[in-house]
């Protein structure tokens, strides 16, 4: 079946402009979550949403950053005013349910330049 | 709080060599722990899972993980290396939700 799949695959901004990063989840994963891959952190947690429930952002960096998943499925992350320190890949996971039991799978990424 | 270490960012061996991957967690509950392969350009892609149900995990393409709770270790070992193998490994921890990941080894296979 089809796994998760990430839009745009590379994306070059102007530092200062608004970014959004889309996720399709694996259809019927009812957990989502965002993580950002770059060279000086490693792989960061950013946010998690499950189901209906408030999601939990506690890993987003700044205010600038911000998610939505609409009707459960599509998840969209947006960077305003970027700034050099977003460059990274940023990967999309979905799984069945929230438990940590359940393996993650990973789309991806998008890879963000910011110049 | 929940942490993973990965002994050596880049580890080489020669093609058919055994391969170890280091990894040490530390965690206030018993963890689920998880090692992760990621090709270039490429997302990540489970290799194997413990959850408790045996302390010897075996996983895709041939490798395998030893859960030691007394060295707090969960690493990742494969008998023989193929070019193939030649990707970042990522160990990670989860207790609920959220994996936490090591910084990551870089694997590198010799012809």
């Amino acid at each position: 079946g089809a796994g998760v799949s990430q839009s745009p695959s590379n994306k070059v901004t102007e530092k200062g402009k608004d970014v959004e990063l889309r996720c399709d989840p694996i259809s019927g994963h009812t957990a989502l979550y965002w993580y950002r891959q770059s060279l000086g952190q490693g792989l960061e947690f950013l946010i998690y949403f499950q189901g209906n429930s408030a999601p939990d952002k506690s890993g987003l960096p700044s205010d600038r950053f911000s998610a939505e998943r609409t009707g459960g499925s599509v998840s969209t992350l947006t960077i305003q005013r970027t700034q050099q320190e977003d460059s990274a890949v940023y990967l999309c996971a979905s799984s069945p349910q929230s438990s940590g039991i359940n393996e993650q799978y990973f789309g991806p990424g998008t890879r963000l330049t910011v110049t | 709080a929940q942490s993973v270490t990965q002994l050596g960012s880049h580890v080489s061996v020669s093609e058919g060599a055994l391969v170890l991957l280091r990894c040490n967690y530390s965690s206030s509950v018993p963890p689920y722990l998880f090692w992760y392969v990621q090709y270039p350009n490429q997302g990540l892609q489970l290799l194997l899972k413990y959850t408790s149900a045996a302390t010897l995990v075996k996983g895709i393409n041939g490798f395998e993980a030893e859960f030691k709770k007394s060295e707090t270790s969960f690493h990742l070992t494969k008998p023989s290396a193929h070019m193939s193998d030649a990707a970042e490994y990522f160990c990670a921890v989860s207790d609920d939700y959220q994996l936490t990941f090591g910084k990551g080894t870089k694997l590198s296979v010799i012809p």
